[in-house]
């Protein structure tokens, strides 16, 4: 079946260090939604990505999308305790929506 | 305040009864969706409803049931068929269904079931 795979599943870091998830595809995706999940919280909706090769930016988050929309990364600058969280991708192929497993984020203390 | 509530927050059951998860938003969506979160994973759809009176099985509708009598209503009936209940389940909603138009989502806040 489809799949959007999600790696890497945790990442350690230490404050002020960055931080990337990548979303891989088995399929074309139309268009690829991010959330953010704070422990012990509820999914947030961060952002969509429609066109292929489309980066956007929202202060220190940058988000792509690639040129064969099969692949999504989110990358975080200098990351800080209020980024500590899971963050999921959601890719939209053939009228599903696939739910990548999410990458934690943990800061080092 | 617009939003999507969910009650209660944590729900303990015995095994063998079956439990209603309520689910309730004002933010006028069509679309409403019943995931299952265990810990560690991603997000599973259990059921989605699309419109008042109509909704579909997700990838893991086994030993549950919704309803979806009011547009603004989605309870989440886990029976006692259902072999691993204990979990966090969420509720969303979105202007239309987000398979169709790559809707976002907006969640609530969860329930939690332990059924011992």
């Amino acid at each position: 079946g489809q799949q959007v795979m999600q790696i890497p599943q945790y990442q350690h870091v230490q404050e002020g260090e960055d931080f990337t998830t990548y979303c891989n595809s088995s399929t074309t995706l139309s268009n690829i939604q991010w959330y953010k999940q704070r422990p012990g919280g509820h999914p947030v909706f961060l952002i969509q990505l429609v066109k292929s090769g489309e980066v956007k930016k929202q202060k220190r988050l940058t988000f792509q999308f690639g040129e064969a929309k099969k692949n999504s990364s989110l990358h975080i600058t200098a990351t800080q305790t209020t980024d500590v969280g899971t963050y999921f991708c959601a890719g939209l192929s053939n009228y599903q929506l696939i739910w990548g497993a999410g990458t934690k984020l943990i800061i080092k203390p | 305040d617009g939003g999507i509530t969910q009650s209660p927050k944590y729900l303990f059951r015995k095994e063998g009864q079956n439990v209603t998860l309520s689910c309730e938003q004002n933010l006028n969506h069509d679309a409403m969706y019943w995931y299952r979160q265990d810990p560690g994973q991603g997000l599973r759809l259990i059921y989605y409803s699309q419109i008042v009176n109509d909704f579909q099985k997700g990838d893991i509708a086994e030993g549950y049931s919704v309803s979806r009598e009011k547009k603004e209503s989605f309870p989440l009936t886990v029976t006692s068929a259902q072999k691993n209940p204990t979990a966090f389940y969420l509720c969303a909603s979105s202007i239309g269904v987000s398979s169709f138009g790559g809707y976002e989502q907006y969640f609530g806040p969860g329930t939690r079931l332990t059924v011992t």
